[in-house]
């Protein structure tokens, strides 16, 4: 079984500051790990994803996250918020395994002026 | 270009009636899933069809949930006899692929649903 936690519900940083959100997992088999956006009335679009390749991934927008396989964790950081970032953010996990593909509750980046 | 789009965006139901999403998938796409979002809470899965297949519908809650893909292209996903516990975005995404891995699919803007 697997499954995902994002440690902060809410995030708030001001504008050109660094952007820390949380994510913990947890997986019986090799895990893919995705960070993916959700803007307000928009689709929820894919920032970057960890398939079992290079632990340090990079994203679109200047998004990474790094895969630690020790503390079970993937977080996501970008070195500088932009106003733009302001979004619901969710850490998914699935596995080959049994393709069971499950989402965190997210954690909503507020961009301070 | 067209991505996936969904119909109506916000419906508001009475507790009991019944009603009827849509998705419009990106043309040509095979794979097409619908997720459920509570408030607050991340989208979970609800089901899937491969053309007009519906090969996996574990994550659908009651019997009250019902979705469709006729022609293996638009889906409906009914709801009958709603209760307040429905009320969620509805979320629809495609895939071009057989099976469509996560990172695979475009996402629609959703449909909330709010039940009184």
């Amino acid at each position: 079984a697997q499954s995902v936690t994002q440690l902060d519900s809410h995030v708030s940083v001001s504008e050109g500051t660094p952007v820390l959100l949380r994510c913990n997992y947890s997986s019986s088999y090799s895990p893919s790990l995705f960070w993916y956006v959700q803007h307000p009335n928009k689709g929820l679009q894919l920032l970057l994803k960890y398939t079992s390749a290079a632990t340090l991934v990079k994203g679109i927008n200047g998004f990474e996250a790094e895969f630690k396989k020790s503390e079970t964790s993937f977080h996501l950081t970008k070195p500088s918020a932009h106003m733009s970032d302001a979004a619901e953010y969710f850490c998914v996990v699935t596995t080959n395994r049994d393709d069971k593909i499950i989402f965190g509750k997210g954690t909503r980046l507020h961009i301070l002026p | 270009g067209a991505g996936v789009s969904q119909s109506p965006r916000y419906k508001v139901a009475k507790r009991g009636q019944d009603v009827a999403l849509r998705c419009d998938p990106i043309s040509g796409h095979v794979s097409l899933f619908w997720y459920q979002q509570a408030l607050g809470q991340g989208p979970e899965f609800l089901t899937y069809f491969q053309n007009e297949a519906q090969l996996d519908k574990s994550g659908l809650p009651s019997d009250r949930f019902f979705a469709e893909r006729p022609e293996g292209s638009v889906s409906t996903l009914k709801i009958q006899r709603t209760q307040q516990e429905d009320s969620a975005v509805y979320l629809c995404a495609s895939s071009s692929k057989r099976g469509g891995g996560l990172d695979e699919q475009f996402f629609g803007p959703g449909t909330r649903l709010t039940v009184l």
